[in-house]
């Protein structure tokens, strides 16, 4: 399996245009996870999904953001508009639950989004 | 509010030495822990884990220690080598919802 693929690598944007960054989760894997990394925060995680169903979405800093998983092979994560404090490197990760456990979480090479 | 947290922003060990990196959690329904590590430009990786029914599991030179009652993990790395410079994340997990909750790292830095 190739692991998670995030694109693209690298974003650069002006602000107020709108941003998507997608995702393929490992072929299998039930859960999908979307991570920001800050300086204050570390991992923050954005939003998960199970099942192509978003499970929690609490750590969407604001309406301007959005997710999708139409179907278990893809992901996005939208920002529109774009600000510069979105700034940041964005990770997916995958999962399968079994017995109550996650196993293998994987996360992708991350997406590294700089807003001007 | 930050359930995971790592103090240490930045450690500097001498090659050969012990590394000690630590993390708190706040959230008494934790019962899962990871450690994952990151080199720049690429994705955090898994190094070792622990179940809150143990309170310590060893995995080569990398060993991870659980104090329940004080809320504290700590990952030792013995010997360290340059190889092993990279940021290192704490995380935790209820098992319930499936999501892991990350601290906000701490970068390790062995000169040889």
């Amino acid at each position: 399996d190739a692991g998670v693929i995030q694109s693209p690598r690298h974003e650069v944007t002006e602000m107020g245009q709108e941003v998507t960054l997608r995702c393929k989760p490992i072929s299998g894997h039930d859960y999908l996870f979307w991570y920001r990394q800050t300086m204050m925060r570390g991992l923050e995680l954005l939003i998960y999904f199970n099942n192509n169903v978003p499970i929690d979405d609490s750590g969407m800093p604001e309406d301007r953001f959005s997710a999708k998983m139409p179907n278990a092979s893809f992901s996005t994560l939208k920002i529109q508009p774009s600000e510069p404090r979105d700034s940041a490197v964005y990770f997916c990760a995958s999962s399968l639950r079994h017995r109550g456990i996650n196993y293998g979480y994987t996360f992708g090479s991350g997406t590294r989004l700089t807003v001007v | 509010d930050q359930q995971v947290k790592q103090n240490s922003p930045s450690l500097s060990v001498q090659e050969g030495r012990i590394s000690i990196l630590n993390c708190d959690y706040t959230n008494s329904m934790f019962d899962y822990f990871l450690w994952y590590k990151k080199y720049p430009a690429e994705g955090p990786t898994f190094l070792i884990s622990i179940s809150s029914i143990k309170d310590k599991n060893e995995d080569g030179r990398f060993t991870v220690f659980l104090n329940k009652s004080a809320k504290h993990l700590s990952l030792h790395i013995v010997p360290s080598q340059p190889g092993d410079s990279a940021v290192y994340f704490c995380a935790a997990s209820d098992n319930q919802g499936g999501k892991l909750i990350f601290g906000q790292g701490t970068e390790l830095s062995v000169k040889p």
